[in-house]
């Protein structure tokens, strides 16, 4: 499967907890995207990364939230300290070097007990 | 701060019919559009964009129409089919050139 690929696809924390989001892109993206989608609402940009650097975080909530694109592994999503505001689904996306089209990942579901 | 707005939650539609949704927005700086699909527990799944510099686009069944005068853009699908049921995304790109901004989405339900 050469498309998005992202993991856990559910995930149960309970509140205080800390969540983990992995996505790889597709194969010779370099640019990764992550959303999400709170019940009943449009996807909301999050932050933009190429490999090792964080190009735009500013959809990012100021705390408890960080993400980061290794040279070497999966882009992680990370959300610490969880609260049942943070139950939704997350996604992630990716483009090459220059594309208009994002594509995305199947999407992680994050339930905060 | 909704820049892009689909104001149909819900479309409903005979299976052969036209379907056609609707989607406006509010930022001039917007040059690139894209429909994405999405089923109930899925990811979106890109269906076709346009370029500002264009009016129309077609792809198979699938006809997007841009009128920038109007900040209108809509997805014309036909024939509709059931399979087409699903959850439709209208996004665009703002001036940071990569962030997309997204409606609500419009449920549509094409019936035998």
């Amino acid at each position: 499967n050469a498309g998005v690929m992202q993991n856990p696809r559910h995930l149960v924390r309970r509140r205080g907890q800390e969540a983990r989001l992995r996505c790889s892109p597709m194969k010779g993206h370099s640019h990764v995207y992550w959303y999400r989608q709170l019940p009943e609402e449009g996807l909301k940009f999050m932050v933009y990364l190429q490999k090792e650097n964080i190009i735009d975080e500013s959809g990012m909530p100021k705390e408890r939230f960080s993400a980061e694109f290794p040279k070497e592994g999966p882009s992680i999503l990370r959300i610490q300290q969880v609260v049942r505001g943070d139950s939704a689904a997350y996604f992630c996306a990716s483009s090459p070097q220059g594309g208009n089209t994002i594509y995305f990942g199947e999407g992680s579901w994050l339930t905060v007990v | 701060d909704q820049q892009v707005k689909q104001n149909s939650p819900s479309l409903s539609v005979q299976e052969g019919r036209i379907s056609i949704l609707n989607c406006d927005y509010t930022n001039s700086m917007f040059d690139y559009f894209l429909w994405y699909k999405k089923y109930p527990a899925e990811g979106p799944t890109f269906l076709i964009s346009i370029s500002s510099i264009k009016d129309k686009n077609e792809d198979g069944r699938f006809t997007v129409f841009l009128n920038k005068s109007a900040k209108h853009l809509s997805l014309h699908i036909v024939p509709s089919q059931p399979g087409d049921s699903a959850v439709y995304f209208c996004a665009a790109r703002g001036d940071s050139g990569y962030a997309l901004n997204f409606g609500k989405g419009t449920s549509l339900l094409v019936t035998p």
